[in-house]
């Protein structure tokens, strides 16, 4: 099994609607990234975690941590055609910075 | 000002030959890396290096070798490339230490015929 699971592998909403990203871990986070990736572009940073209960915001994207720091949540509200994309998390369960492991990503549409 | 560049974007070879990715970041950090990302989308760490210290993960074939000249810069050369080398590879830099912001590469897709 997967070290790094997320959920929904893939997501279809209407735009203006939330919806919520879950990316679970089977070994403590040190550290909690999430990317957005769109075809043919790189990995654009959204927001890292590392504290257990931490929460961090960026516009309309919200990011937490568990207490026990092996689930986050991405949380999007009033979702825009500009936010479709892969969302991906990755982990640093090692304590090595950078030696990240990935998600399989969620593809999200949001349809206009 | 793009912060870290990959060159080539696009890349089609024929198996066996050899080939290089550019990276270079313009961020002023000290650690860069090398992902690759298969076709199942899977994104996997294959070397982080800094001027001290080059860590490579186990799973990576020999004939991938990174080469740095200077701290702003790691290039990803391949030998005898094989099919399954086909993949998107994503250069990335941070600032050593833990809990900095890895800021990855536009990706390079390399398809070997």
């Amino acid at each position: 099994s997967q070290e790094l699971e997320q959920s929904p592998q893939s997501l279809i909403v209407q735009e203006g609607k939330n919806l919520t990203i879950n990316c679970t871990s089977s070994k403590t986070l040190y550290g909690l990234y999430w990317y957005k990736q769109k075809y043919g572009e790189g990995l654009i940073f959204l927001m890292m975690l590392q504290k257990g209960g931490e929460e961090k915001s960026h516009e309309k994207i919200t990011a937490k941590l568990d207490e026990k720091k092996q689930q986050s949540s991405l949380h999007i509200t009033a979702s825009q055609p500009s936010h479709a994309g892969i969302y991906l998390c990755g982990a640093d369960t090692l304590g090595s910075q950078g030696n990240l492991i990935f998600g399989k990503g969620t593809k999200l549409s949001v349809k206009p | 000002d793009t912060a870290v560049s990959q060159t080539p974007k696009y890349l089609v070879t024929q198996m066996g030959n050899d080939k290089s990715i550019k990276c270079e970041q313009n961020l002023g950090h000290d650690t860069m890396y090398w992902y690759k990302q298969d076709s199942k989308k899977f994104l996997k760490i294959m070397f982080s290096y800094n001027n001290k210290e080059l860590i490579i993960n186990e799973t990576v074939p020999n004939r991938f070798s990174p080469k740095s000249p200077d701290k702003a810069h790691l290039n990803l050369h391949i030998n005898s490339l094989e099919l399954g080398d086909s993949a998107v590879y994503f250069c990335a830099s941070s600032q050593a230490g833990f809990g900095n912001t890895i800021y990855f590469g536009e990706g390079s897709w390399l398809t070997v015929v």
